[in-house]
């Protein structure tokens, strides 16, 4: 089946404890991004990926890390997670990259909850 | 700054009625995008309608597009409980890959 899946998919920490969240997609898919929603702000993009070792700033990446070892792959890394990073956060993935100005259907992982206390 | 705006914020309506919802944008786009999110899960993607289209179809689902007014609507008929769900309408943005500027969505809530 295709798809996006997210580890873990819920996850308490505390202040200053690194973390790792997961992406995979078994699309074959070039394009890859992390993005954070929070409620009456809909999603911001927080980083993307073009391809391999290929990566980018989206809105908001401050706090944050990514990277693209493998097509498949897309974790983010929280490497001091501070208590306005609790969100609700998504990595898509696309089958192109799109052009400037032109945006693919983009597939969605399940979400992870994060709770940072 | 949000690129899409969806309104209204929430909707609530009975099984069987036409839901509406709307979606304003600010600049130029090749194409907008319409996406659902059950409670807490993942975005899936409904439909896609490029700048030159006026009108797309699937299913119950209408979408229609103006680019003068630089607005979108979704118009799912017939609705059931189970199209409960956030709606958003996500654009592109210019000078990113792929980047969907969404907005803050409708929430619909369909009463059986």
């Amino acid at each position: 089946e295709a798809q996006v899946t997210q580890n873990p998919r819920y996850l308490i920490t505390v202040t200053g404890k690194k973390l790792t969240v997961t992406c995979s997609q078994n699309m074959n898919h070039e394009y890859m991004s992390w993005y954070r929603q929070d409620p009456g702000l809909g999603l911001r993009q927080i980083y993307y990926s073009m391809n391999v070792e290929v990566t980018d700033k989206g809105d908001v990446p401050e706090g944050y890390k990514v990277s693209r070892k493998e097509k498949r792959n897309f974790p983010l890394i929280l490497e001091s997670p501070s208590p306005n990073q609790t969100s609700l956060y998504f990595c898509a993935s696309s089958l192109s990259l799109g052009l400037a100005g032109s945006t693919d259907t983009q597939y969605f992982g399940p979400g992870t909850r994060l709770t940072v206390l | 700054s949000q690129q899409g705006e969806e309104d209204p914020q929430a909707l609530s309506i009975q099984e069987g009625e036409n839901a509406t919802m709307n979606c304003s944008y600010k600049t130029s786009i090749n194409n907008l995008q319409w996406y659902r999110q059950n409670s807490g899960r993942g975005l899936v993607h409904l439909i896609l309608i490029r700048s030159n289209e006026r009108e797309k179809h699937s299913g119950r689902l209408r979408v229609t597009l103006d680019t003068s007014k630089k607005s979108s609507s979704l118009l799912i008929t017939a609705s059931r409980a189970a199209d409960t769900a956030s709606y958003f309408c996500a654009t592109g943005a210019s000078g990113g890959y792929n980047k969907l500027i969404f907005g803050a969505g409708t929430r619909l809530a369909v009463h059986p």
